[in-house]
């Protein structure tokens, strides 16, 4: 069975400028989360979606960072316009969903590794 | 004080020997997780556990509800344990996980 699948691995761009990454979670996967990581530090909660709905949001900067889950299963995180404070790993992850809340296993894709020069 | 504790930050041990990583929290949680992290991967799940104790080859992970703590065995340890080993707990009230800043492990052969 295919993990979650994360596009792309590297990204490279100058600050102002558009970015998005893309999200495959594993099927069957109803709950899916978009994190940040920095350097040397513990992921964070960007985004939590239950099916296509985008159940907590509160962490993320929507003046300039979007998501969206359509068909509530492949998912995209942009950024418009990037900073360069942006330069982190964004991860996404994927679980059963439902009612099982935090007590659910995570499974986590290999991450995109942003960059802003 | 952080909500989760992890100890130490830093372990650098000889292929071989027996491994423990802690870690510690101060809130009511429905589950506690210990996640992998190898340099420039991704995040892997080890295990997921809100009693007792569960074993996956040489990795053991204990939880000790009533104390609040949790620890993660690795046993006859490899160059390729080497990885940050990160605590995370899911709270009782809600969905967030809570993360702990992860113990960095080398293991030299």
């Amino acid at each position: 069975e295919a993990g979650v699948v994360q596009s792309p691995r590297y990204k490279i761009i100058e600050k102002k400028q558009p970015v998005a990454f893309w999200c495959n979670p594993i099927s069957g996967h109803n709950t899916l989360y978009w994190y940040l990581q920095n350097l040397g530090q513990g992921p964070e909660l960007l985004i939590r979606y239950e099916n296509e709905e985008a159940v907590d949001d509160s962490q993320l900067p929507k003046d300039r960072f979007s998501a969206e889950r359509l068909k509530g299963v492949d998912s995209t995180l942009k950024i418009q316009p990037a900073e360069l404070g942006d330069s982190a790993v964004y991860l996404c992850a994927s679980s059963l969903g439902g009612l099982a809340g935090p007590g659910e296993e995570l499974f986590f894709g290999e991450g995109s590794r942003l960059t802003v020069l | 004080k952080n909500e989760v504790e992890q100890s130490p930050q830093n372990l650098t041990a000889q292929e071989g020997e027996f491994i423990t990583i802690n870690c510690s929290y101060s809130v009511g949680i429905s589950a506690l997780h210990w996640l992998q992290q190898h340099p420039g991967g991704g995040i892997v799940s080890l295990f997921m556990l809100s009693s007792g104790k569960k074993k996956h080859g040489r990795l053991i992970a204990t939880i000790n509800i009533q104390e609040k703590h949790s620890s993660l065995h690795i046993t006859a340890s490899h160059p390729r344990d080497s990885a940050v080993y990160i605590c995370a707990v899911g709270m009782d009230s809600n969905y967030q996980l809570i993360w702990g800043a992860g113990t960095k492990l080398i293991i030299k052969p």
